[in-house]
Order: structure tokens, then sequence, then C-alpha cells
């Protein structure tokens, strides 16, 4: 059982297109997020939910908007895609409080736009 | 804004030998730290956390230290095994910042037979 999903695993397309991601937790957790990370490895935040309510949003552009239609899910839809969206975007997902430090990763899709 | 991290450099050691990865940060004010693991094409796996009351902590194989004076922390591995080749990222955060990370810039580890 795969704690944190998300597909697809690869995405190519072509500059202008609209395109959805998908992840989905079955850790019971009630916080999510959305990571992108560059060609040099750079790991950076995007969004989080908690309790499908957005808490940190990144000075993201528009064209990225994420939806929670529940606590196990926080999906990414980009719309009009540029070249520089190329990259991997990781979802990963914590249970907030507590002390738990722990956020669960999801193995990355890996996004090319040409 | 805040960074944490270098830019990613390369470590090699040989099997067998112990390896120190180190990593600034640059927010006094976080209050937790962790290290990641990350092996290619594969999703960043945790491995050990910190906390900003404390100075050091054990895990299997594994030690983290943290230095709040000069903000620095380090991952020690003891006895490299040729699967601990990944890249190892440092985090920091702070409680009731809704449990965002900021992660470093990564260090490639390769450790050769």
């Amino acid at each position: 059982d795969t704690a944190v999903s998300q597909t697809p695993k690869y995405l190519v397309t072509q500059m202008g297109n609209d395109k959805s991601i998908k992840c989905e937790q079955n850790l019971g957790h009630d916080t999510m997020y959305w990571y992108k990370q560059d060609s040099k490895k750079f790991l950076k935040i995007m969004f989080s939910y908690n309790n499908k309510e957005l808490i940190i949003n990144e000075t993201v552009p528009n064209r990225f908007s994420p939806k929670s239609p529940d606590k196990a899910h926080l999906n990414l839809h980009i719309n009009s895609l540029e070249l520089g969206d190329s990259a991997v975007y990781f979802c990963a997902s914590s249970q907030h409080g507590g002390g738990n430090t722990e956020a669960f990763f999801g193995q990355g899709t890996r996004l090319t736009v040409v | 804004g805040e960074s944490v991290g270098l830019h990613l450099p390369t470590l090699s050691v040989q099997e067998g030998d112990n390896s120190i990865i180190n990593c600034a940060y640059s927010n006094s004010a976080s209050d937790y730290f962790i290290w990641y693991k990350q092996e290619s094409g594969k999703g960043p796996q945790f491995i050990i956390d910190i906390r900003s009351n404390m100075d050091k902590r054990q895990g299997q194989r594994v030690t983290v230290l943290l230095n709040k004076t000069v903000k620095h922390l380090s991952l020690q591995i003891a006895a490299t095994q040729p699967g601990d080749s990944a890249v190892y990222f440092c985090a920091e955060g702070l409680t009731g910042g809704g449990n965002k990370l900021t992660f470093g810039t990564g260090t490639q580890l390769k450790v050769e037979l």
C-alpha cells in the first residue's frame, strides 16, 4: 500500500495546454502539500492544505490551482503551461500538530513542457 | 527571503567510512529541523529530526547535530553503505507555521566500493 500516491508519474505536454496531477494519501493525515523540485534539485513549497482549507500559498502563479475535494486528496491543476513549469512536482502529507514533524512524500510527477 | 543550505555539493566516501553532511540555515526562529534522503527517481524520505531545544539526536547509524549559535546542522552517517548513496536535504520548520518546510539545496552523497 502506497502511503502517498500521485499520478501520473511522467507527463509530457505542449506549451499552452492545461493539465492536472492527482494526489491521494491513505495515512489519515490532515495536511497535504505540493512541492516543486527544479532541475538543480531545489525543493520549494507551493501549497499547503489543512482539512481541505488552503493555509499556505507561496506566491505561485494563478495558473496553478490546487483543489482538495477531501482531506485525503489534493490535486494540482495547471493552466496555460509554460516551459518554465517543467520540473518534478511532489505531493506530501503530514499530521498537523502534536509535535509531529515528518512529512511523507509521493514519488513525484516529472512534468516536461515542450 | 530566508534560505537554507548551500549550493549542491558532492561528498564521496569509501564504503565503511563515516559521512558528515553539513547544512547552514538562516532563520533563527525555526524550531525544528529535518534531514531527508532522496534516491534517484523517488520522493524525499524522512531520516531524522531534531528540535531546537536539543543539540544532538541519534538514530540508527545516523546522528544529527544542531549548533544554534552558528545556525549549523549536520548529519553523520556511520559505516556508510552503498545504499546510502542519495541526495540529502536539510529542512527547517516553525511550529505554527503551517508545517511549512524550507529545504536546503541538498548534498549528493556517493559511496565508493
